[in-house]
């Protein structure tokens, strides 16, 4: 079984640009989940999704930040512009429901200089 | 101010010995409980969890122990071996862990 792929791993870009990221879940996990994790701290919650309904989007910068599920498969979260704080690794996770844990990709690690 | 704390930033441990990691919660409504391990340059993967009906679960040579009327929760490994040695996260949720609320981290290192 295929885990959570998601791409780019790693993203260096200027500030005021904007950049995306990818995940694509574990085939059949109906929520997935963006967390950032900045450097010695631990994930936290971005935005939830089940399936393609935004659930718990309340820790996300709406002003700069956006995500989309199209048909509760894949994810795209955005920045724009991105500013110097957003320096992080963006990790996402899926799961099949409630009373399972999550999977997470790899993240990817974002460089804003 | 923080749900879910991990006081010990790093931990170093010998070889063989116990490793003790501790992880402490201020709600009271979680009921799901787990454990994170995440090397350099990859995602957590999920190591071993307990649900709040129960108060140890152990698999191999993990050990989860839940103390829920001091909102505490730790992590044994023995023996702890190098390839131990990542960041660990304590994660806790409610409704049975559809979302999960993470700890700081801390970072084991296992000596040989």
């Amino acid at each position: 079984e295929a885990g959570v792929v998601q791409s780019p791993r790693y993203k260096i870009i200027e500030k005021k640009q904007p950049v995306a990221f990818w995940c694509n879940p574990i085939s059949g996990h109906n929520t997935l989940y963006w967390y950032r994790q900045n450097l010695g701290q631990g994930p936290e919650l971005l935005i939830r999704y089940e399936n393609e309904e935004a659930v718990d989007d309340s820790q996300l910068p709406k002003d700069r930040f956006s995500a989309e599920r199209l048909k509760g498969v894949d994810s795209t979260l955005k920045i724009q512009p991105a500013e110097l704080g957003d320096s992080a690794v963006y990790l996402c996770a899926s799961s099949p429901g409630q009373g399972h844990g999550y999977t997470f990709g790899s993240g990817t690690r974002l460089t804003v200089v | 101010d923080q749900q879910v704390k991990q006081n010990s930033p790093s931990l170093s441990v010998q070889e063989g010995r116990i490793s003790i990691l501790n992880c402490d919660y201020t709600n009271s409504m979680f009921d799901y409980f787990l454990w994170y391990k995440k090397y350099p340059a990859e995602g957590p993967t999920f190591l071993i969890s307990i649900s709040s009906i129960k108060d140890k679960n152990e698999d191999g040579r993990f050990t989860v122990f839940l103390n829920k009327s001091a909102k505490h929760l730790s992590l044994h490994i023995v023996p702890s071996q190098p390839g131990d040695s990542a960041v660990y996260f304590c994660a806790v949720g409610g409704n049975a862990g559809n979302m999960l609320t993470f700890g700081g981290g801390t970072r084991l290192m296992v000596k040989p």
